[in-house]
């Protein structure tokens, strides 16, 4: 199995413009969850899905910040305008029906940077 | 709400030299103690985990028991290796079940 795989791996863009993450999570796995790295602030759990749906976005920050997640294949997480403060690393993780929370399998992370 | 409260890093230490990296947490109830790993380039693994008070999570040479009279679940290991180098991550997960980070303690170890 590949993992989960995010994209890309690397972000460099300029304030104001929009910034869109991608991660198509384990086959089979129903549960998806993005989350943002930052020194200050640690690991912060944003958004999770069960089964292509939203569950909890009380971890997004503001309004500029949303997540979809068309099928079980393939979710985005857009930052639109994004702010140098939105610097961090996005990482999103898959988690198979039943089996524990902390069996989240973790993909290698984007490194959003805004100048 | 939960948190959990990781010694800031980093942790500098020889090859050989022994580990502590302390963790401690509030929580109300019993949670579920975990600690992750990040190698560089990494996501988190999951590298030990304890669920109930005086269990002990090992696993690679790392050790971690859950202390409820202290609220802690301290890393250890007796004898780092070069490759140990990452970033561990001290977790919780309660009663909502879900899981409530600490802010990672960075490892270095030299040569």
């Amino acid at each position: 199995d590949a993992g989960v795989i995010q994209s890309p791996r690397h972000e460099v863009t300029e304030m104001g413009q929009e910034v869109t993450l991608r991660c198509k999570p384990i086959s089979g796995h129903n549960s998806l969850f993005w989350y943002r790295q930052t020194m200050m602030r640690g690991l912060e759990l944003l958004i999770y899905f069960n089964n292509n749906v939203p569950i909890d976005d009380s971890g997004m920050p503001e309004d500029r910040f949303s997540a979809k997640m068309p099928n079980a294949s393939f979710s985005t997480l857009k930052i639109q305008p994004s702010e140098p403060r939105d610097s961090a690393v996005y990482f999103c993780a898959s988690r198979a029906q039943g089996s524990p929370q902390e069996t989240q399998y973790f993909g290698p992370g984007t490194r959003l940077l805004v100048l | 709400g939960d948190s959990v409260t990781q010694m800031e890093g980093p942790v500098t230490l020889s090859e050989e030299a022994f580990l502590t990296i302390n963790c401690t947490y509030t929580a109300t109830g019993y949670p579920s103690l975990f600690w992750y790993v990040q190698y560089p380039g990494e996501g988190l693994q999951l590298l030990l985990k304890a669920t109930k008070a005086d269990d002990k999570g090992s696993n690679k040479g790392f050790e971690a028991t859950y202390r409820k009279e202290t609220t802690s679940f301290h890393l250890e290991k007796g004898s780092v290796q070069v490759s140990d180098s990452a970033v561990y991550f001290c977790a919780l997960r309660n009663a909502g079940n879900m899981l409530t980070f600490g802010g990672g303690t960075r490892l270095m170890v030299k040569p």
